[in-house]
């Protein structure tokens, strides 16, 4: 069983809401990642992680979304103003030295 | 730029049978990526199923096994006697750092397994 917690499993908003969803990394995994998966099963990188400092995001990332992994608390990723499109399978992934990643069960979110 | 072409699903197979998922891949950037199979089994989240990192080895877990072959790009992935247990979607990555970590996933192949 995934050691990569992520919370929650569900989470439904409205168009112009925000969205929270939240990860616990494996301990001792310094690295985080976040990607979307849509409905046709694509995974779309979000952003990563080492540490605390972000080391690679998308465009859309930096605009619409807000995403931190502070010490000792559980990574988060926000999405700002929810929009239909963002609707898909959230899925955060630790790793050791970014060599493999372990996913969490992911947050669905679906946006009404 | 980078990508992982697998076996269009739905892929059934019947119980005892073989298994085989193909799985290309193509790296711009490095020329022998890590490799990697991982499984979603129904209501679970994503699993390492098995890695390989050196080409020309070949990686196995749970009957399962692939090997990297670099001539032709490939990490097909086998199995002899597939279960009921086995049901599940299958995806196909390849992952490298070149001071930036970067994985690419193909797009899955869904199996079922009957009785």
């Amino acid at each position: 069983n995934s050691k990569v917690i992520q919370t929650p499993r569900y989470l439904v908003k409205g168009q112009g809401q925000k969205a929270k969803m939240r990860c616990i990394p494996e301990k001792g995994h310094p690295v985080v990642f976040w990607y979307q998966q849509n409905k046709n099963n694509e995974f779309k990188f979000l952003i990563n992680f080492q540490n605390q400092e972000v080391l690679q995001q998308i465009d859309m990332t930096e605009k619409r979304f807000s995403a931190e992994c502070p010490s000792n608390s559980p990574c988060s990723l926000e999405i700002q103003s929810s929009e239909a499109g963002d609707s898909a399978l959230y899925l955060c992934a630790s790793s050791l030295q970014g060599n493999t990643l372990y996913f969490g069960a992911g947050t669905r979110l679906s946006v009404l | 730029g980078d990508s992982v072409t697998q076996t269009e699903g739905p892929v059934t197979v019947s119980e005892s049978e073989s298994l085989i998922i193909n799985c290309t891949y193509s790296a711009t950037s490095i020329a022998y990526p890590n490799l990697f199979w991982y499984v979603r089994y129904p209501g679970e989240g994503l699993q390492l199923l098995l890695k390989v990192i050196t080409a020309g080895q070949k990686g196995s877990s749970r009957g399962f096994e692939a090997t990297y072959n670099k001539e032709t790009t490939s990490f097909h992935l086998q199995k002899a006697s597939v279960q009921e247990s086995d049901s599940a979607v299958y995806y196909c990555a390849l992952g490298y750092n070149t001071g930036n970590y970067k994985y690419v996933f193909g797009a899955g192949t869904r199996l079922k397994v009957i009785a």
